[in-house]
């Protein structure tokens, strides 16, 4: 079945530094992908859209300067979060749909820990 | 975006049928209901996804009401390996490839050994 495969599962930084995950669509092409935060037993918050070649659309609240969006491919989608700050942390979940009629496949997540 | 209700939380003995229901009473014609689930610091896992008709696959079954205001998730024997977060979340068909899946709070089962 389609995969994505979601790097690195987990990252401590310092305060004020950045961290890049990436998102791959490892057998399917991935025009839109689709990254999500998600705090303690709490649900998953959608923080924006990406489409390949285009800018991000980004939630309302989300700061787009934060939270830089890049998806250069039609298989990779970067996430990378500038300026850290321990509230960042958090576990940072991408998507993608992998074609029609079928639903979504979403990557394995990467824990953020700011310190 | 339709909405959908389901209960916080259920519990289920191993090996026994687990029924979760969703009630989406706002659903409109063109919405698919989609069942995803999540275990524990892991991403959601696609279960299954249906129209209007009842839907099987390896992993569960889909009923969903004639009137589709609701629909169920049936696993029909739970294993351990099944207690995990369930959401049931409506997209809509007209939405394409840009449609992002909202995510509710979504159904905590937990399956006694």
């Amino acid at each position: 079945g389609a995969v994505v495969s979601q790097h690195p599962s987990r990252v401590i930084c310092k305060s004020g530094t950045s961290v890049k995950i990436e998102c791959r669509s490892l057998d399917f092409q991935a025009t839109t992908m689709f990254w999500y935060r998600q705090f303690p037993k709490k649900s998953l918050m959608l923080m924006a859209t990406s489409n390949e070649g285009s800018k991000a659309t980004y939630e309302q609240g989300v700061e787009k300067d934060k939270f830089l969006i890049n998806h250069a491919s039609l298989t990779l989608s970067t996430l990378t979060v500038t300026s850290a700050h321990p509230e960042d942390s958090s576990f940072y979940i991408c998507s993608a749909r992998t074609g029609e009629g079928y639903g979504y496949t979403f990557g394995s997540g990467t824990r953020l820990t700011v310190v | 975006d339709a909405k959908t209700t389901q209960p916080n939380s259920m519990e289920s003995n191993e090996e026994e049928p687990v029924h979760l229901p969703c009630n989406h009473s706002t659903i409109s014609g063109t919405d698919y209901i989609h069942w995803y689930r999540q275990l524990p610091s892991q991403g959601p896992e696609y279960v299954i996804h249906g129209l209007t008709s009842n839907v099987n696959n390896r992993m569960a079954s889909l009923a969903i009401a004639e009137d589709r205001k609701s629909s169920t998730l049936i696993l029909h024997r739970a294993t351990l390996r099944d207690a995990a977060v369930y959401y049931c979340i409506l997209r809509d068909l007209a939405g394409g490839s840009n449609y992002k899946l909202t995510f509710g709070k979504g159904t905590l089962l937990t399956v006694n050994p």
